[in-house]
């Protein structure tokens, strides 16, 4: 079993679309949490840090359930330019800065 | 520019030969990683440095992947004697701590072939 599992989708969504991504970890000691996006052939770039009590930045809800040991991501009115991999990372338990990434969920945003 | 630096983007390699992967860090970061990303996965840690020492090397698939960072800033991952399941992205990462919350910032990566 993965330390990070997500669902690899492809999920296709019309452009101003709703879409929600899950994943859950394995290691109940990781410490911090995050969400990277990656383009295609790119390297991956942070979206956003995951706090227990949720956050926000824009059209970008995170959320983080530690009791069961699950993260989401709500994308709100989806744009074309939202269209890549999102990838669910914790850090390892060493506390190093170590990131354990899922497989990655593919958004494929339509006009 | 300022950010993180690999080289070669590109590298095709006979199996069997050696291969070596540069990384220059952003300056004054002090904690560097190199990842491992197959096809359609997502990236695997292979090992960290703080400084000049390598405080994690856990995620080395074999004694055949060597990492060495000797002054604290450039590192090489080198390959020896490549295998054909060794194709992958090798993707490094700095941060300016090696703190869990500071972010990582990643290269664009080399994409290594074997054939």
């Amino acid at each position: 079993r993965k330390e990070v599992e997500q669902d690899p989708g492809p999920f296709n969504v019309p452009e101003g679309a709703t879409v929600a991504f899950n994943c859950t970890y394995s290691n109940s000691a990781s410490q911090s949490f995050f969400w990277y996006r990656q383009d295609c052939r790119k390297e991956p770039k942070l979206l956003m840090s995951v706090y227990s009590s949720g956050n926000e930045d824009g059209r970008f809800t995170a959320q983080l359930n530690r009791a069961s040991q699950y993260i989401s991501l709500l994308i709100r009115d989806s744009k074309l330019s939202d269209s890549a991999t999102y990838l669910c990372v914790v850090t390892g338990q060493s506390n190093t800065g170590k990131l354990i990434f899922g497989q990655g969920t593919t958004l494929q945003v339509k006009p | 520019g300022a950010g993180v630096s690999q080289s070669p983007r590109y590298k095709v390699a006979k199996r069997g030969q050696d291969v070596a992967l540069r990384c220059d860090p952003i300056s004054g970061h002090v904690s560097l990683f190199w990842y491992q990303q197959a096809l359609g996965q997502g990236p695997e840690f292979l090992t960290y440095f703080q400084n000049e020492a390598q405080l994690d090397k856990s995620g080395l698939p074999s004694d055949r992947f060597f990492a060495e960072r000797p002054e604290g800033s450039v590192s090489t991952l080198k390959i020896q004697r490549t295998q054909q399941e060794d194709s992958a992205v090798y993707l490094c990462a700095s941060s300016l701590d090696g703190r869990s919350n500071q972010p990582q910032h990643f290269g664009d990566g080399t994409r290594l072939s074997i054939l």
